[in-house]
């Protein structure tokens, strides 16, 4: 079947403008986490969605992050006022219930 | 809360030798570990997983091995191959079982000479 599908693949934005990223989780996958992945690091986690349950934000790098998840499925992140220091992979993964993290293909941004 | 450190950084190996991978843990309440294979431009794809109540686990030529006495895992790759080029990374579980967030390693670039 369909795996985590993000859009778009590729983002350049210019500093100061406010930027979404969507994350299309495996169908009947009820988690779904935001990570982030900087030039030559390992990933970070970001936010963490489990049913109707309130979010894990504990990752957020600062309130300029956001994300929410629409009824149970697809997710968006938000980052406003984006800076250089945002520039990064952000991916997304789903599980069922106690299984594996799939990941998707990720979004590359770049802020200028 | 959960550190997670990883080495090497990178690794070159000739085609059909082994690689090693190691990593540590800080939260002796980590449980479950994954380790993830990365290639250029693309998601991280799960390789291998092992629970903290099991000491190895072993597909084809790929194994991991588990200490929790020494909060350490490592990956082991037998007979490497040129596909098996990618970067790997580790990963520990801060909540009981892998319905929580994983904290990664800061990964390891192997290089498969052929």
């Amino acid at each position: 079947g369909a795996g985590v599908s993000q859009s778009p693949s590729n983002k350049v934005t210019e500093k100061g403008k406010d930027v979404e990223l969507r994350c299309d989780p495996i169908s009947g996958h009820t988690a779904l986490y935001w990570y982030r992945q900087s030039l030559g690091q390992g990933l970070e986690f970001l936010i963490y969605f489990q049913g109707n349950s309130a979010p894990d934000k504990s990752g957020l790098p600062s309130d300029r992050f956001s994300a929410e998840r629409t009824g149970g499925s697809v997710s968006t992140l938000t980052i406003q006022r984006t800076q250089q220091e945002d520039s990064a992979v952000y991916l997304c993964a789903s599980t069922s219930g106690g299984g594996t993290q799939y990941f998707g293909p990720g979004t590359r941004l770049t802020v200028l | 809360g959960e550190n997670v450190e990883q080495h090497p950084s990178t690794l070159s190996v000739q085609e059909g030798d082994s690689a090693v991978i190691k990593c540590t843990y800080s939260d002796s309440a980590s449980n479950y570990f994954p380790w993830y294979k990365q290639e250029l431009g693309k998601g991280p794809q799960l390789i291998i997983d092992i629970r903290s109540n099991v000491g190895e686990k072993k597909d084809q030529r790929i194994a991991v091995t588990l200490n929790k006495t020494a909060k350490h895992f490592s990956l082991h790759i037998t007979e490497t191959q040129p596909e098996d080029s990618a970067v790997y990374f580790c990963a520990a579980s801060e909540h009981s079982g892998n319905t929580g967030k994983l904290i990664f390693g800061q990964g390891t670039t192997l290089q498969v000479k052929p």
